[in-house]
């Protein structure tokens, strides 16, 4: 619907098990976001890729690992992750913009993560 | 540091009444955004206010963008069902490319 998918849509994991998150964007957009939205929070960017690079990284645990091979896909891996960190795992792509001026977001559809 | 804050976190209506949520930022803004997270879902681009003192209408949704800059109003009259779920405002990160800084939400809730 919007362009964006994203692979699992449910994915429920042991603290010790090793998982990956995909995304895809379809809008020929030059930038991409990983969003953790947990209960009664706001949205916390995570990170940022600008034409596969990485621009920001909002001291995120080194239990999530970011991996961006081109501007259309992005991927999250997660290892030895806390119960803490069960949430729903939004990614977004927007188009190249001017700094400052932060052009909308395209949200994929999300992961829900439970970590037991 | 920069911080967006948005009132009210949740605000409970009759169907047919009128919502408001109001978003206040610490700096000046360029522009601000406004989504829409119905339950289950996930935030959807609503519209962007870019001038001072802007007014947007989307049928029964008024948006405003104050004549600083710094705060924004998103107004909905008649409320339906279809209009339950978070309301966001968003706007750009100064000095960050790319980078949103968003507000809380505030939920919108149907009484029964």
């Amino acid at each position: 619907e919007t362009g964006v998918t994203q692979t699992p849509r449910h994915l429920v994991m042991g603290m010790t098990n090793k998982k990956s998150l995909k995304c895809e964007q379809h809008l020929g957009h030059n930038a991409m976001y990983w969003y953790k939205q947990s209960a009664k929070k706001p949205l916390e960017l995570m990170f940022v890729y600008n034409f596969k690079e990485q621009t920001e990284n909002n001291s995120v645990p080194s239990r999530f690992s970011p991996e961006c091979p081109n501007s259309s896909h992005l991927f999250l891996h997660l290892h030895t992750l806390q119960p803490e960190d069960s949430a729903l795992y939004l990614c977004a792509s927007s188009q190249d913009s001017t700094r400052d001026r932060g052009n909308e977001q395209f949200f994929g559809p999300g992961t829900r993560l439970t970590v037991l | 540091g920069q911080q967006v804050m948005q009132i009210p976190q949740y605000q409970h209506v009759q169907e047919g009444e009128d919502f408001t949520t109001y978003c206040n930022s610490s700096t000046t803004l360029s522009n601000i955004q406004w989504y829409k997270q119905r339950p289950g879902g996930h935030p959807v681009f609503l519209i962007q206010l870019v001038k001072s003192g802007e007014v947007k209408k989307q049928k029964r949704l008024t948006f405003q963008f104050g004549e600083a800059k710094k705060n924004s109003s998103l107004h909905i009259t008649a409320t339906q069902t279809t209009d339950v779920g978070t309301y966001f405002c968003a706007g750009p990160v100064r000095d960050s490319n790319y980078q949103l800084i968003w507000g809380a939400g505030t939920k919108l809730i149907i009484k029964p």
